[in-house]
């Protein structure tokens, strides 16, 4: 079975410019998640997709992050513009389970991101 | 915000020793999960308890919970080099939409 996939593994940009996230996740999870890791912290969820709908996205920093998951599959974040202190490793995780029910979470490589 | 916090923050032992990681955390939760995490990697799932269970293993794991001290414990046996990693505990807490919160992790290094 195929892991979840995301790109780029890397990406440095400047500060005040945008920058985009694309995670697949493991074919067939209904629940798909966005989360941001600044170093020597723990993993903070930004938004919660249930198929193509939104559960949860009340961490999510509305006035410059945004994502969509079209067709309930593939997701897309975005920054815009980017600010350094978002500076992270952004991580996707699916689950096969519907939300309620014991998820156990599966993780893409993540996504480092430097803003200079 | 945190809803785990792992304890110790750093453990270093040497390899065959047993390693053990705590965490507390301050909701109800339906299950705590303990993840892993690799220099440079992603997470990877290791075991999840239930709030109606008090122990659970797995190989060389073995987890507890106490949900009267809201508190859990990983423990790693006959440690090897290859456990060096950071450990996370992630609850699912009873009233937020069954998401996930992680404590900010155990930096587990194993002297060969």
């Amino acid at each position: 079975e195929a892991g979840v996939a995301q790109s780029p593994r890397y990406k440095i940009i400047e500060k005040r410019q945008s920058v985009a996230f694309w995670c697949n996740p493991i074919s067939g999870h209904a629940t798909l998640y966005w989360y941001q890791q600044i170093l020597g912290q723990g993993p903070k969820l930004l938004i919660q997709f249930q198929n193509n709908g939104v559960v949860d996205d009340s961490q999510l920093p509305k006035d410059r992050f945004s994502a969509e998951r079209l067709k309930g599959v593939d997701s897309t974040l975005k920054i815009q513009p980017a600010k350094l202190e978002d500076s992270a490793v952004y991580l996707c995780a699916s689950s096969p389970r519907l939300a309620g029910v014991y998820n156990e979470q599966f993780f893409g490589p993540g996504t480092r991101l430097t803003v200079l | 915000s945190q809803q785990g916090e792992e304890d110790p923050q750093a453990l270093s032992i040497q390899e065959g020793e047993n390693a053990t990681m705590n965490c507390s955390y301050k909701t109800s939760i339906n299950n705590l999960q303990w993840y892993r995490q690799n220099s440079g990697r992603g997470l990877v799932h290791l075991i999840l308890i239930r709030s109606n269970e008090r122990e659970k293993h797995s190989g060389r794991l073995r987890v507890t919970l106490d949900t009267s001290k809201k508190s859990s414990s990983l423990l790693i046996t006959a440690s090897r080099a290859a456990d060096t990693a950071s450990y996370f505990c992630a609850t699912d807490a009873e009233d937020s939409s069954y998401k996930l919160i992680f404590g900010s992790g155990t930096r587990l290094l194993v002297r060969p």
